[in-house]
C-alpha cells in the first residue's frame, strides 16, 4: 500500500525557516516524482514544486523560487521542503504528492507564517 | 500560466441523479506524444484530495465506474452518473502539461 506521511509543519514569524518532511513507502521510491501541493485556509490546491527521480531536476512555482528548495533521499526513501523566508501568504496545509500527476498524496502538515 | 475555469463552482444534486462539471484551459492540453494532460481529482471533507481521472478519460485505480471523463484540448468534462451520499466534496481539475502546474478553483458537490 502506498504511503506518504507529512510531517514538520508547525507555527513560525515571518522571514523564518521551516523544513517538511514526507516519508514514504509502499512502492519504489526512486521510480518517481515528487510534488509538494500546498493548500492556503479554505482556498483551492496549488502547486509548488516537484523533483525528479535522481533529483536532476527541480521545478517551483514562481511565488516561492529563491525561498524554498526541494529535496530528497532516496536511501531513506523521503522528501523534503525547505521554506526560507516566510511570508503571511504561505500559510497553509501542505501535502508531498507521488509523481506529476499527484496520485497519491499525504495526509498534509499545516505551517502557519504569523508574528 | 496556464489558467484552468472550472463551471460551476457548486452543484446541488439529489442521490441517484447525474452530475457533470467542466474544466476549460486557457491553452490546449494535447502533448506531442498523443497524450492530453487533464487529471480530476475529489477533496472529500478533512481529507486530502484523491485522484479520480488521469488524461481526460482513465479512471484511476479503485474509482468506481460512475464517474466518467471526456473532452478534448481545451473542454473537458467530469460526469457522474448516479451521485452518491460518499460524492460529497470539492472537484478540481489539472494540467500538468506546462508549468507551473494549474489546478482550477474546484467545484463543491453537496447532496440534497
Amino acid at each position: 500500500e502506498v504511503q506518504l506521511v507529512d510531517s514538520g509543519g508547525g507555527l513560525v514569524q515571518p522571514g523564518g525557516s521551516l523544513r517538511l518532511s514526507c516519508a514514504a513507502s509502499g512502492f519504489t521510491f526512486t521510480n518517481h516524482w515528487m510534488s509538494w501541493v500546498r493548500q492556503a485556509p479554505g482556498k483551492g490546491l496549488e502547486w509548488v514544486a516537484n523533483i525528479k527521480q535522481d533529483g536532476s531536476e527541480k521545478k517551483y512555482v514562481d511565488s516561492v523560487k529563491g525561498r524554498f528548495t526541494i529535496s530528497r533521499d532516496n536511501a531513506k526513501n523521503s522528501l523534503f521542503l525547505q521554506m526560507n523566508s516566510l511570508r503571511a501568504e504561505d500559510t497553509a496545509v501542505y501535502y508531498c504528492a507521488r509523481d506529476y500527476n499527484c496520485n497519491y498524496w499525504g495526509q498534509g502538515t499545516l505551517v502557519t507564517v504569523s508574528s | 500560466d496556464t489558467v484552468m475555469t472550472q463551471t460551476p463552482l457548486s452543484l446541488s444534486v439529489t442521490p441517484g441523479q447525474p452530475a457533470s462539471i467542466s474544466c476549460k484551459s486557457s491553452q490546449s492540453l494535447l502533448h506531442s506524444d498523443g497524450r492530453t494532460y487533464l487529471y480530476w481529482y475529489l477533496q472529500k471533507p478533512g481529507q486530502p484530495p484523491q485522484l479520480l481521472i488521469y488524461e481526460v478519460s482513465k479512471r484511476f485505480s479503485g474509482v468506481p465506474d460512475r464517474f466518467s471523463g471526456s473532452g478534448s484540448r481545451t473542454d473537458f468534462t467530469l460526469k457522474i452518473s448516479r451521485v452518491e451520499a460518499e460524492d460529497v466534496g470539492v472537484y478540481y481539475c489539472m494540467q500538468s502539461l506546462r508549468l507551473p502546474i494549474t489546478f482550477g478553483q474546484g467545484t463543491r458537490l453537496e447532496i440534497k
